[in-house]
């Protein structure tokens, strides 16, 4: 089955700096990549995601890439703020919706002000 | 607002007792899943109903009872937990099986459980 290793399990950045976050995944089948973030108390929403017919993806001041061969994709977050300051989850299943989401651990990241 | 609304908040449980958690969802979809959140932990998946059938159940300990009456309702009852079953539990749903691109997850609040 599908595992996803992520890091760093917790990440300080300054505020206006960039953030990285990376996964890996090891079903070459997979193609979906959802990326979820849960504020302290609050729900993971998905907040944008990727499939493998793609490379990146952006949306304003976040991006993800995806590398198929490598098995990895990461998140970036430009021009960071303090409400970014979350847990930040990646995913991986196969779009075909036959498999379920394989989670993460998550990246708690803090931006300080 | 979330369309997936869980009940309740928190609860505290003693070892000997039982208890249900309650989730509901106004999406209109047709799949819904309970997950476990543990600190340190990734997202567990514990069940997964179509159409309230049970499509999955990842080898969850027989204390847990998922019921789900409609594609609307998912309950989970609890009964007889350990301290470490203490967890954040999310309800979730989406419009298929699975999860794509068109058919993201959506999680309620969950439900802070304390298993005393």
């Amino acid at each position: 089955g599908e595992n996803v290793e992520q890091h760093p399990s917790t990440l300080s950045v300054q505020e206006g700096d960039s953030a990285v976050i990376k996964c890996t995944y090891s079903d070459s089948a997979s193609n979906y990549f959802p990326w979820y973030k849960q504020e302290l108390g609050k729900r993971p929403q998905l907040i944008i995601d990727i499939r493998s017919n793609v490379g990146e993806k952006k949306d304003q001041r976040i991006a993800v890439t995806l590398n198929k061969t490598a098995k990895h994709f990461s998140l970036h977050i430009t021009e960071t703020q303090p409400e970014d300051s979350a847990v930040y989850f990646c995913a991986a299943s196969q779009n075909s919706g036959n498999t379920p989401l394989v989670f993460g651990k998550g990246t708690r990241l803090s931006v300080i002000a | 607002e979330t369309g997936v609304t869980q009940t309740p908040r928190h609860l505290v449980m003693g070892m000997t007792n039982k208890k249900s958690l309650k989730c509901e969802q106004h999406l209109g979809h047709n799949a819904m899943y309970w997950y476990k959140q543990s600190a340190k932990k990734p997202l567990e998946l514990m069940f997964v109903y179509n159409f309230k059938e049970q499509t999955e159940n990842n080898s969850v300990p027989s204390r847990f009872s998922p019921e789900c009456p409609n594609s609307s309702h998912l309950f989970l009852h609890l009964h007889t937990l350990q301290p470490e079953d203490s967890a954040l539990y999310l309800c979730a749903s989406s419009q298929d099986l699975y999860q794509s691109h068109n058919s993201p997850l959506h999680f309620g609040n969950g439900t802070r459980l304390t298993v005393t």
